[in-house]
């Protein structure tokens, strides 16, 4: 999607391993979002940032840290890989918490194995 | 749990004809809502939005309604079209909160 990229597009990894995933964008927007995406389970947010070095929970972040040391990356770590961090991830961002929608990357696909 | 769902899973429909996509939403505190088109192997798309002050609002063959009696959103899409095949999200916005995703609507169109 114009403006935001994620890397890698698809990893495979074992479990125990670390693994980052990273949010790239290019639109100078403060507010960034990590979500996960899983059959049944719809969009679920992990972490979000509204600034550099200020990032917050969302209601799946065990497991899971984050980093933004710039405003236009947002890194997603996986501290210990497991399975049940199988899933697609998905970055997003906005300008402003109120009545803005947000423009969403092109996704992550991960799987632990 | 979610406080953002969607009645019917899957919605199968003719080419031409109209579909409406439902959402029911718990919090009555929610002041704005989206709908999102997710494409298979791609990123939710933003559709159209409509802030709680409103009771609908229309795009290009979409028009989103809103109903906060019983807290219920919908999506209609008019001449639906083969390419509008793909998951359909609502999400709402809390008070400035991070968006809350619905579980998607499934829409299949045949010709």
């Amino acid at each position: 999607d114009a403006g935001i990229t994620q890397s890698p597009r698809h990893k495979v990894t074992e479990t125990g391993t670390p693994v980052t995933l990273r949010c790239h964008q290019t639109e100078n927007h403060r507010y960034m979002y990590w979500y996960r995406q899983d059959p049944g389970h719809g969009l679920r947010l992990i972490h979000y940032s509204y600034g550099v070095k200020d990032t917050d929970k969302g209601e799946v972040s065990d497991g899971y840290s984050v980093s933004r040391s710039k405003t236009e990356d947002f890194l997603l770590t996986l501290e210990s890989a497991t399975s049940s961090q199988t899933s697609v991830y998905f970055c997003a961002i906005t300008p402003g918490l109120r009545d803005y929608g947000y423009t969403f990357g092109s996704g992550t696909r991960l799987t632990v194995v | 749990g979610e406080s953002v769902g969607l009645h019917l899973p899957t919605l199968s429909v003719q080419e031409g004809d109209n579909s409406i996509i439902n959402c029911a939403y718990s919090n009555s505190a929610s002041d704005y809502f989206i709908w999102y088109k997710q494409e298979s192997g791609k990123g939710p798309q933003f559709i159209i939005d409509i802030r709680s002050n409103m009771d609908k609002r229309q795009g290009q063959r979409v028009t989103v309604l809103l109903n906060k009696t019983v807290k219920h959103l919908s999506l209609q899409i008019a001449a639906t079209q083969p390419g509008d095949s793909a998951v359909y999200f609502c999400a709402e916005n809390q008070a400035g909160t991070a968006l809350i995703f619905g579980k998607g609507t499934t829409l299949s169109v045949s010709s």
